[in-house]
């Protein structure tokens, strides 16, 4: 069981270039989120999703998009890379609470163990 | 959203309780505390959670006032790997959207 995998670990760009951070869960959650951690900054989320074919904005969108084809898959796409996303990032997984689309209070979040990006 | 407020960092002596506080004074009474540490350079990982009354884990202790505006994390035998920030964060009954996380509380533990 390997729980939230996150590819590649490190990665630099030089601003503009684009890629595709990598997510998948073998939990079968339909939950599943992004979040960018800076220094002093804590968590703050970029995308969430709560099924395949569902995906919604969160604190911080601006430059990243995110598609959710399959359950087990969310990848991060950052279509022009900046200076300013340069940062670590996590993705999580969770189940969801009955038909309501939210996180189980009862259900934790799983965490993968981050991408570190930077961009030159 | 609920507000929590956490000290910025404590410290520990190794094979000593450590008690981390947590204050969320504007909690409803249906709002979930969770807990979540994160050690250098891993994800967060879920710690534990409850409502009213205390809680234990394999990991963990966590006491919730009788008035539910604190709560408290403890570790009852700090060792080096519990060297991390912990979170403590409040989770609605009914579901969450997102988890919030603040900046929560960088424990250091001396050998």
């Amino acid at each position: 069981n390997a729980g939230v995998t996150q590819t590649p670990k490190f990665q630099v760009l030089k601003t503009g270039q684009s890629m595709t951070l990598q997510c998948a869960q073998d939990m079968n959650h339909e939950y599943m989120s992004w979040y960018r951690q800076d220094p002093g900054m804590g968590l703050r989320l970029i995308h969430y999703s709560v099924g395949a074919g569902i995906t919604d904005q969160g604190e911080v969108p601006n430059g990243y998009n995110v598609s959710r084809s399959t359950t087990e898959d969310f990848p991060l796409r950052l279509l022009s890379a900046a200076p300013s996303q340069t940062s670590v990032y996590f993705c999580a997984s969770s189940y969801l609470s009955g038909d309501r689309g939210r996180i189980s209070y009862n259900s934790p979040l799983h965490f993968g163990n981050g991408t570190r990006l930077t961009v030159t | 959203d609920a507000k929590t407020t956490q000290p910025n960092s404590m410290e520990s002596n190794e094979e000593e309780p450590v008690h981390l506080p947590c204050n969320h004074s504007t909690i409803s009474g249906t709002d979930y505390i969770h807990w979540y540490r994160q050690l250098p350079s891993q994800g967060p990982e879920y710690v534990i959670h409850g409502l009213t009354s205390n809680v234990n884990n394999r990991m963990a202790s966590l006491a919730i006032a009788e008035d539910r505006k604190s709560s408290t994390l403890i570790l009852h035998r700090a060792t080096l790997r519990d060297a991390a920030v912990y979170y403590c964060i409040p989770t609605l009954q009914g579901g969450s959207e997102k988890l919030v996380f603040g900046k929560g509380t960088k424990l250091t533990v001396n050998p």
